[in-house]
C-alpha cells in the first residue's frame, strides 16, 4: 500500500527565508503528484500538480520537484511571508486504482515577521 | 464561480439519527470523492466517483453510504451515525477530460455526533 510521509511535521521561519517542504512515497509508480495548502479551518487549496513525467512545475515563488525514483518531492517556496504561513500536504493517486489516493499528514509552516 | 459547494457547514447531532451531507459543484466534472482529517490521521478517503452511477470504496467506507445519480453532485450519507464518525469532512472534484487534473476541494463539513 503506498505509504506518504511528510516530515518534519511542523516549521517556523522568519519571514524572507526559503522553505522547503518534503514529501516522501513509498511506491514510485505514481500518476502524480499533487501539494496543497490548507489555512485553519478551510478547505484544500491545490498549489501545485507534477505529472509522473515531471521533474518539476512552477508557479510564481513555488516551485515543486519529483524524484520519483526516490520516492521523493520537494516545494520551495522562495523569500516567505507571514500569509504562507498554513499547512501544506501532499497527495498522490495510488496505483491500484487512479480514483484513491493518499494523503501525507501535512507540514504547519509558520512565518514570523 | 467555479467551485465545490458542502452543507451543512456545522452539524451537531446524535448517535443514530440518520444525516445527509450534500455535495455539489458547478465545473462539470466527473471525479468527486469524500475525505474525513481527523487529527493525527491526516486525510482519509470515504468513497470516490469517476461518473454518474459510478463509487467507489476509499480507505475508510464503513459507516457511510454515497450515490452518484447526477454529475454535479455526489451526498454523503450517515445511515446510523456514531460518535466515532464525528469529524470534518471534504468533499473534492476533479476533470478527467486530459491527464493530472487537480482536486478542487470544498471548504468542509465539521460533525459532531454526540
Amino acid at each position: 500500500k503506498q505509504e506518504v510521509t511528510q516530515i518534519p511535521a511542523a516549521l517556523s521561519v522568519p519571514e524572507g527565508e526559503n522553505l522547503v517542504l518534503n514529501c516522501s512515497f513509498t511506491d514510485s509508480a505514481i500518476y502524480n503528484l499533487q501539494w496543497f495548502r490548507q489555512d485553519p479551518g478551510k478547505g484544500l487549496t491545490s498549489l501545485l500538480l507534477i505529472q509522473s513525467s515531471q521533474r518539476e512545475q512552477t508557479s510564481g515563488r513555488l516551485n515543486a520537484s519529483l524524484d520519483k525514483s526516490s520516492g521523493r518531492s520537494t516545494l520551495y517556496i522562495a523569500a516567505s511571508q507571514p500569509g504562507d504561513s498554513a499547512t501544506y500536504l501532499c497527495a498522490v493517486p495510488t496505483t491500484d486504482s487512479w480514483g484513491k489516493f493518499q494523503f501525507g499528514a501535512g507540514t504547519q509552516v509558520v512565518v514570523t515577521p | 464561480e467555479a467551485q465545490v459547494t458542502q452543507n451543512p457547514r456545522y452539524l451537531i447531532t446524535v448517535t443514530g439519527k440518520k444525516l445527509t451531507v450534500t455535495c455539489s459543484q458547478n465545473m462539470n466534472h466527473e471525479y468527486m470523492s469524500w475525505y474525513r482529517q481527523d487529527p493525527g490521521l491526516g486525510l482519509r478517503q470515504i468513497y470516490y466517483s469517476m461518473n454518474v452511477e459510478v463509487t467507489d470504496k476509499g480507505d475508510v467506507p464503513e459507516g457511510y453510504k454515497v450515490s452518484r445519480k447526477e454529475k454535479r453532485n455526489f451526498p454523503l450519507i450517515l445511515e446510523s451515525p456514531s460518535p466515532n464518525q464525528t469529524s470534518l469532512y471534504f468533499c473534492a472534484s476533479s476533470s478527467l477530460t486530459g491527464s493530472n487534473q487537480p482536486q478542487h476541494f470544498g471548504d468542509g463539513t465539521r460533525l459532531s455526533i454526540l
